[in-house]
């Protein structure tokens, strides 16, 4: 239990289709992270919030929109995805953005599919 | 630039052998952070352990222990007769202390360890 959970677990759609993942962490940090996971390849950041404010967009194609509500939860919007989506997204969290000696505690991803 | 290799893309070792994953860093600050996570095939990356750039002693944790050499900018890791539990991928990864970027991680490749029974 790393204290930051993500849903769904899995998740199948179409390029057509409309689709959220949720990210909550229980740490009352102030920081949280999407990173996705594509098979072989490094971690890749897509979005930093800190604080509910975006801090870092990785020139992440539109089609992948990104919430904070408040500093406990995060979202990432999907919508007419492609197939090279498909991918593991895991949702991070940490203490304090600018403190970089803080590590980031992850969730147990989404795995995404696109059909 | 910062940059993180992890050279070993895949290991395997048979239980109860010793094990090094290698990690070699580059980066032009003097301040900054190295840390390793292991991810089971579950997913989540777990946190192992963090190292800051003042600190060269070396760290035991149980079976785990860490090499962290500054001349050869290598925080290298080492698993003492592993187990299968053991079998995951492994992250090295850089965060430096500059900057409004404090925060971010740059992560090297990941070594797969598969120990076999």
């Amino acid at each position: 239990e790393t204290g930051v959970t993500q849903t769904p677990r899995h998740l199948v759609m179409g390029m057509t289709n409309k689709k959220s993942l949720k990210c909550e962490q229980h740490l009352g940090h102030n920081a949280m992270y999407w990173y996705k996971q594509s098979a072989k390849k490094p971690l890749e950041l897509m979005f930093v919030y800190s604080l509910e404010e975006r801090v870092e967009n990785n020139s992440v194609p539109s089609r992948f929109s990104p919430e904070c509500p408040n500093s406990s939860h995060l979202f990432l919007h999907l919508h007419t995805l492609q197939p090279e989506d498909s991918a593991l997204y895991l949702c991070a969290s940490s203490q304090d953005y600018h403190s970089s000696n803080q590590p980031q505690h992850f969730g147990d991803g989404t795995r995404l599919s696109i059909l | 630039a910062q940059k993180v290799t992890q050279a070993q893309t895949e290991i395997s070792v048979v239980e109860k052998e010793d094990v090094t994953l290698d990690c070699v860093y580059e980066t032009r600050d003097t301040t900054y952070y190295l840390f390793w996570y292991k991810q089971p095939p579950s997913g989540e990356l777990v946190f192992l352990i963090r190292r800051n750039s003042f600190d060269e002693q070396n760290e035991i944790s149980g079976r785990y222990s860490w090499n962290f050499q500054k001349s050869t900018s290598s925080f290298n890791f080492t698993i003492t007769a592993s187990q299968v539990v053991d079998s995951a991928v492994y992250f090295c990864a850089l965060s430096e202390a500059v900057g409004n970027q404090g925060g971010k991680l740059i992560f090297g490749q990941g070594t797969e360890l598969s120990v076999k029974p």
